[in-house]
């Protein structure tokens, strides 16, 4: 067990639908990361909060949000599914924001992933 | 910009023996860090090792150790004794200074034999 906890593990919806997956990171990290794997595009950045603020942005879509609550705790919601959002969404936490003071207080510890399956 | 390179697909390895998988960085950020996970078929990433750009000395972690030759922007993984269990997906990435997040190669496929 990492310390990263997402749910669902697993997720099979329509096209057209909307989901939320849900991210609580390691006890005293305050980033949280979302990525996107898929076997054509690999593992993707989407986006990353740092104590409640967006820090930076990636290849995230704009049927693609997300938020960091005040407890921490991220969610990213998928909406007007396609089939090509089916992949193993990742949430992934550290210590650290990035930036200039690069430490090891910046490894990224992984949650076990969502599977999202758009039929 | 910021990129990592991974140009093995796959890699086979006897148990026991050592090996190594490649990785290289571009980057204009004088500081960076670099980091290597494992993924297994069961999906999760697991951390394995991290380098700063500012190291002198390149970092170990039990059987991993990284090979980091600045000048020449490569990051290498060294598993020495290798097992059946370290059979995985290894992901090379890279943060820098001016870029929080984590990019990541698109990884070498390793297969231990017996």
């Amino acid at each position: 067990d990492s310390g990263v906890t997402q749910t669902p593990k697993h997720l099979i919806t329509a096209t057209g639908q909307r989901v939320t997956l849900r991210c609580s990171p390691r006890s005293g990290d305050l980033s949280v990361y979302w990525y996107q794997q898929s076997l054509d595009q690999g593992l993707q950045f989407l986006i990353q909060y740092y104590n409640g603020e967006e820090r930076a942005k990636g290849n995230i879509l704009e049927r693609f949000s997300a938020q960091q609550f005040p407890d921490l705790h991220s969610e990213l919601n998928l909406s007007s599914l396609e089939l090509g959002d089916s992949a193993l969404y990742f949430c992934a936490s550290s210590v650290g924001g990035g930036g200039q003071a690069l430490s090891g207080a910046n490894v990224l510890t992984f949650g076990a992933g969502s599977r999202l399956t758009v039929l | 910009a910021q990129k990592i390179t991974q140009t093995q697909p796959g890699m086979f390895v006897q148990e026991k023996e050592a090996v190594t998988l490649d990785c290289t960085y571009d980057t204009s950020d004088q500081s960076y860090g670099l980091f290597w996970y494992k993924q297994p078929s069961s999906g999760e990433m697991i951390f394995l090792i991290y380098q700063g750009s500012y190291d002198e000395q390149n970092a170990t972690e039990g059987r991993y150790s990284l090979n980091f030759q600045k000048a020449r922007k490569s990051a290498n993984l060294v598993i020495s004794a290798s097992q059946l269990g370290d059979s995985a997906m290894y992901f090379c990435a890279m943060m820098t200074g001016t870029a929080s997040k984590l990019t990541f190669g698109t990884g070498t496929r390793l297969q231990v034999t017996l």
